[in-house]
C-alpha cells in the first residue's frame, strides 16, 4: 500500500489566493522530504529538499518566498503556494526516503493545483 | 549534456510485445538505479531497484545495469494494456539526491 500521503489530490483556487498541500510520510519517520513540480508530459522538476526541524533548501531558480515549505514533524511536511497565479498550475508531487535506504524515494499521489 | 538521458517516446507496441526501455547517464560515481511507473495524474511508483551492475528480475519486469557503457534498461514481457504509463529511469550515488530521466510514454494496445 501508499507509504506517502499526499492531499488533497486536486484544489482549484482563484488567482492571489494561497493553496497548501500536505505530505505525509504513513508508518515511518521522514526527516527529509521532496517537492517536485511536473507539467504536462515532462519530467519531474525538483523544487526543494524538506528538512524537519529547519529550513527547506530550494533549487536554483525556486522562488522560496512563493512556495513556502514546513517540514513541523517527522511525518509531516507542507508546501503552501502563496498568492498563486494561473502560471503556478501544475502538478505537484511530494517524495520521502524511508530507512536508511536513502536513495530510494516513495512518492505520493501527486497534487494537481489549476489557478483560474 | 544531461546527466541522464531518455527517450521520452511515444513508444507502441501492441499487447504481448516485449518492450525495451532505455537510459543512459553520464556519471560513473552512480551507484543505485531505478525504474518507476507513473500513471497519467498519478505519482511515480517504484518498480524496480537495482544496485551496481547486473540484472533484477520481477514478474515480467527485467531491470538490467551496464556501467561499463553506462546504459540502463527495463525489459516488460508479454506487455498488458495495464502496462500503459511512463516509465522514469533514475540514478543515484547512494546519497539524497536521485536525478530522474525526463520518463517515457508507453502504449500498449489491445
Amino acid at each position: 500500500g501508499a507509504v506517502v500521503s499526499q492531499h488533497p489530490s486536486w484544489v482549484i483556487c482563484k488567482s492571489g489566493t494561497s493553496v497548501k498541500i500536505e505530505c505525509r510520510s504513513l508508518d515511518f519517520q521522514a526527516t527529509t522530504m521532496f517537492w517536485y513540480r511536473q507539467f504536462p508530459k515532462q519530467s519531474l522538476m525538483l523544487m526543494a529538499t524538506s528538512n524537519e526541524g529547519s529550513k527547506a533548501t530550494y533549487e536554483q531558480g525556486v522562488e522560496k518566498d512563493k512556495f513556502l515549505i514546513n517540514h513541523a514533524s517527522l511525518t509531516l511536511s507542507t508546501l503552501t503556494v502563496t498568492s498563486a497565479h494561473p502560471e503556478d498550475s501544475s502538478f505537484y508531487i511530494c517524495s520521502a526516503h524511508r530507512g536508511l535506504a536513502k536513495n530510494i524515494q516513495y512518492f505520493g499521489a501527486g497534487t494537481r493545483l489549476s489557478v483560474l | 549534456q544531461k546527466e541522464v538521458e531518455q527517450d521520452p517516446g511515444p513508444l507502441s507496441v501492441p499487447e504481448g510485445a516485449i518492450v525495451s526501455l532505455n537510459c543512459t547517464y553520464s556519471n560513473s560515481a552512480f551507484q543505485y538505479f531505478m525504474w518507476y511507473r507513473q500513471y497519467s495524474r498519478k505519482g511515480p511508483e517504484l518498480l524496480m531497484y537495482t544496485y551496481s551492475s547486473g540484472n533484477k528480475e520481477d514478474g515480467r519486469f527485467t531491470a538490467q545495469v551496464d556501467k561499463s557503457s553506462k546504459y540502463i534498461s527495463l525489459f516488460i514481457r508479454d506487455s498488458q494494456p495495464s502496462d500503459s504509463a511512463t516509465y522514469l529511469c533514475a540514478v543515484n550515488t547512494g546519497g539524497f539526491k536521485t536525478i530522474f530521466g525526463a520518463g517515457t510514454r508507453l502504449f500498449v494496445k489491445a
